[in-house]
């Protein structure tokens, strides 16, 4: 079965600094897609970044980006010039056959 | 253009009885999911439809049961409540033509509390 481990239940980075959220992630597929969900205080959960594993090159989607190491089963997360907009949970998630499975979520604070 | 959308957004219930929660969308999307959320586990997969009368077990469908009659609605029901199904439920939808597994989109969930 596959799984997905944040290991960081909590995190805070100052305005406009840079943070890394960490996932790590098991599985014996070999095709497979990795995400990374918002989950602000509304509850609405937003996509930010997906990476699909046969691609090598990171994704990066404006001040997001990630680094992907498939052979470590590693898939972090950067946020660049972060904003107090960027405070809200945030889940990786590994999706293979229509089955998604979701890390347990980092708590993200930006401070003023 | 309304998205995903779950009713209701709140419930309370008690132990014992019938809950049917709602989901409904406006995209043609292929693919329906629903999840539950709980403290410690992120979001666990309940069942999920592949097209209208296809549906399949997730990792969690014990004490759930979930039906697909129009592609647009995914209706998830608990038959009996139990407190231990107190949580709350997302529904998603995706397009997944062929092999490629597409980008789930999420309603904004619904609350459910069994007394």
């Amino acid at each position: 079965a596959q799984t997905v481990t944040q290991s960081q239940p909590e995190m805070s980075v100052q305005e406009a600094e840079t943070v890394t959220l960490s996932c790590t992630y098991d599985t014996s597929e070999n095709n497979y897609y990795l995400f990374w969900y918002k989950q602000p205080p509304s509850r609405q959960m937003i996509l930010v970044i997906r990476q699909e594993a046969y691609k090598q090159q990171n994704a990066t989607e404006n001040r997001f980006s990630v680094n992907f190491q498939k052979a470590a089963k590693s898939f972090s997360l950067k946020i660049s010039d972060s904003q107090l907009g960027d405070t809200a949970m945030y889940f990786c998630a590994f999706g293979v056959n229509n089955d998604m499975r979701f890390g347990a979520g980092t708590r993200l604070t930006v401070k003023p | 253009d309304a998205g995903i959308t779950q009713s209701p957004r709140y419930k309370i219930t008690e132990t014992g009885r019938q809950v049917t929660l709602m989901c409904h969308q406006t995209w043609s999307h292929s693919y329906m999911f629903w999840y539950r959320q709980d403290l410690g586990h992120g979001l666990r997969l309940i069942y999920y439809s592949a097209a209208a009368d296809i549906t399949d077990k997730g990792e969690v469908p014990d004490g759930y049961v979930v039906s697909r009659s129009k592609t647009e609605n995914f209706p998830l029901t608990l038959e009996s409540a139990t407190r231990s199904q107190t949580s709350v439920y997302f529904c998603a939808s995706s397009e997944s033509p062929g092999t490629r597994y597409e980008t789930q989109y999420f309603g904004p969930g619904t609350r459910l509390l069994v007394l």
